[in-house]
C-alpha cells in the first residue's frame, strides 16, 4: 500500500451512465494526477492538479471531468463514455518542489464500458 | 516533446540470473529525470530507481542498477540475482520540467524458477 487509494477498484458501466472515480492520498502531497492505461499502450497523462488548480489537460474529451476539492482528494467524473474508454485509470500524487519528483501511484480502477 | 521507447515487449530470465531491460528517450532539455517503475500483477505501480540527468554516476538500489548513457539517450535497467517477485511489467519514464511524466510502452518480465 503506497498511501494512495482508489475506489472503486472495478467498474462496469453503460454508455449512458454517469459515474465517478475517487482517489485519496494520505502522503501530504500537493499535486495529483490522472492517467489512463490501455492495453499495449504507454500510460497517458490525462490531468494534473497542483495546489488544487488544474495545470494540465492533455486534450482529454469532455466526457471526462476532473475535480479536486482539496489537496488530498481527486475525482474523475464520467458520463456518456465510449467502449474505447475501457481501461485502467490510475491516480498518482507527488510533492512539487522536491528535487526527485517521485510520483506515488494508486492501485487503479479497472473500467469497462459496455 | 519527450518520447520514451522500450523496444522489448517481453523478457524472460532464470531465477538468480541477471537481466537488462532497454530504454531510450528523446528530449531537447539538458536537465531532466529518468525513472523505472514496476507494476506487478496486482497493478500497484511502484518506483524502482531514478536517475537525475546531471549526475554522471549510475544509480543503484540493491539488486537494481541503471546504465545511463546521456549522449546516446539510453537508460537501461539491470536486475541482478533475479527473484520470482521481480516478475512484473516494467515502465521506463522521463520527466522534464514540472511533474509531467512520459512513459514507455513497458516490458513484461517473466522470471523462471
Amino acid at each position: 500500500e503506497t498511501g494512495v487509494t482508489q475506489t472503486p477498484r472495478h467498474l462496469v458501466m453503460g454508455m449512458t451512465n454517469k459515474k465517478s472515480l475517487k482517489c485519496e492520498q494520505h502522503l501530504g502531497h500537493n499535486a495529483m494526477y490522472w492517467y489512463k492505461q490501455s492495453a499495449k499502450k504507454p500510460l497517458e497523462l490525462m490531468f494534473v492538479y497542483s495546489l488544487e488548480e488544474r495545470v494540465e489537460n492533455n486534450s482529454v474529451p469532455s466526457r471526462f471531468s476532473p475535480e479536486c476539492p482539496n489537496s488530498s482528494h481527486l475525482f474523475l467524473h464520467l458520463h456518456t463514455l465510449q467502449p474505447e474508454d475501457s481501461a485502467l485509470y490510475l491516480c498518482a500524487s507527488s510533492q512539487e518542489g522536491q528535487g526527485h519528483n517521485e510520483q506515488f501511484f494508486g492501485p487503479g480502477t479497472r473500467l469497462t464500458v459496455l | 516533446a519527450q518520447t520514451v521507447t522500450q523496444s522489448q515487449p517481453e523478457m524472460s530470465v532464470q531465477e538468480a540470473e541477471t537481466v537488462t531491460l532497454s530504454c531510450t528517450y528523446d528530449t531537447s532539455e539538458s536537465d531532466y529525470y529518468l525513472f523505472w517503475y514496476k507494476q506487478p500483477p496486482s497493478r500497484q505501480m511502484i518506483l524502482v530507481i531514478r536517475q537525475e540527468a546531471y549526475k554522471q554516476q549510475n544509480a543503484t538500489e540493491n539488486r537494481f542498477s541503471v546504465n545511463f548513457q546521456k549522449a546516446a539517450k539510453s537508460f537501461s535497467l539491470k536486475i541482478s540475482d533475479s527473484q520470482l517477485g521481480d516478475a512484473a511489467m516494467y515502465f521506463c519514464a522521463a520527466m522534464e520540467y514540472g511533474n509531467k511524466l512520459v512513459f514507455g510502452a513497458g516490458t513484461i518480465l517473466r522470471v523462471k524458477s
